[in-house]
């Protein structure tokens, strides 16, 4: 069974930092992009950032670029994002999804599992 | 920065009667990077249909996806009282994803 489970959340101040995790198991971690995704208090869903299976591409969405760093250890099946520069308007539920598939032209991709979320508030 | 504009916002209906969610982009899209996903209240979202048209694992039949370019639509044929929930598209282009805003499908 595919399991996402994320740590790391927490209350931090204005300017502060933090660094969530995602631990996956029951899939070859190795073998699979992963991303972040966000989700504000009665907001959306908004795309935070992703990293291919090696690890060696990564990509950001406008709000969060230069402030936040995604990494992985695929040796202990572990996604990272450190986040710098902490503002009011980074508060959410953090998830991490898993990608299926490849970014060729013709097959399907997109986000098969999600963690349960880990909660980030920013606030003085 | 492809652009996902979804409508209505809000569809107030009745168990047992069809919802149709539009998702619209402002450039065109693969049909193969294209899925709806499906969000309760506390709980992550969970795909429902990706590439346009194909429904996920253990998603009934009811739910049917269509399009392709700039317009996809997700279809629920006869709403059932578990399927009042948040519905978002979500496509993949230049290396960057994004979400529509979302559709809120209530009683």
């Amino acid at each position: 069974e595919v399991q996402l489970l994320e740590s790391g959340g927490g209350l931090v101040q204005p300017g502060g930092f933090l660094r969530l995790s995602c631990a996956g198991s029951g899939f070859t971690f190795s073998s699979h992009a992963m991303n972040w995704v966000r989700q504000a208090p009665g907001k959306g869903l908004e795309w935070v950032s992703g990293i291919s299976a090696g690890g060696d591409d990564s990509y950001y969405g406008d709000s969060v670029k230069g402030r936040f760093t995604i990494s992985r250890d695929n040796s202990k099946d572990t996604l990272f994002l450190q986040m710098n520069s902490l503002r009011a308007g980074d508060t959410a539920m953090y998830y991490c999804a898993k990608t299926r598939g490849l970014a060729v032209a013709g097959t399907p991709y997109y986000f098969d599992y999600w963690g349960r979320g880990t909660l980030v508030t920013v606030s003085s | 920065e492809i652009v996902l504009t979804q409508s209505p916002g809000t569809l107030s209906l009745s168990p047992g009667e069809r919802a149709t969610l539009s998702c619209r982009a402002s450039q065109r899209v693969s049909s193969s990077y294209l899925a709806w996903y499906q969000q309760k209240p506390g709980q992550a979202p969970r795909v429902v249909i990706f590439a346009s048209s194909i429904r996920a694992t253990g998603i009934p039949d009811r739910f049917s996806g269509s399009g392709s370019g700039t317009d996809f639509t997700l279809t629920i044929s006869r709403l059932e009282p578990e399927d009042f929930a948040v519905y978002y598209c979500l496509q993949y282009g230049s290396s960057l994803w994004t979400f529509g805003q979302g559709t809120k499908v209530e009683i």
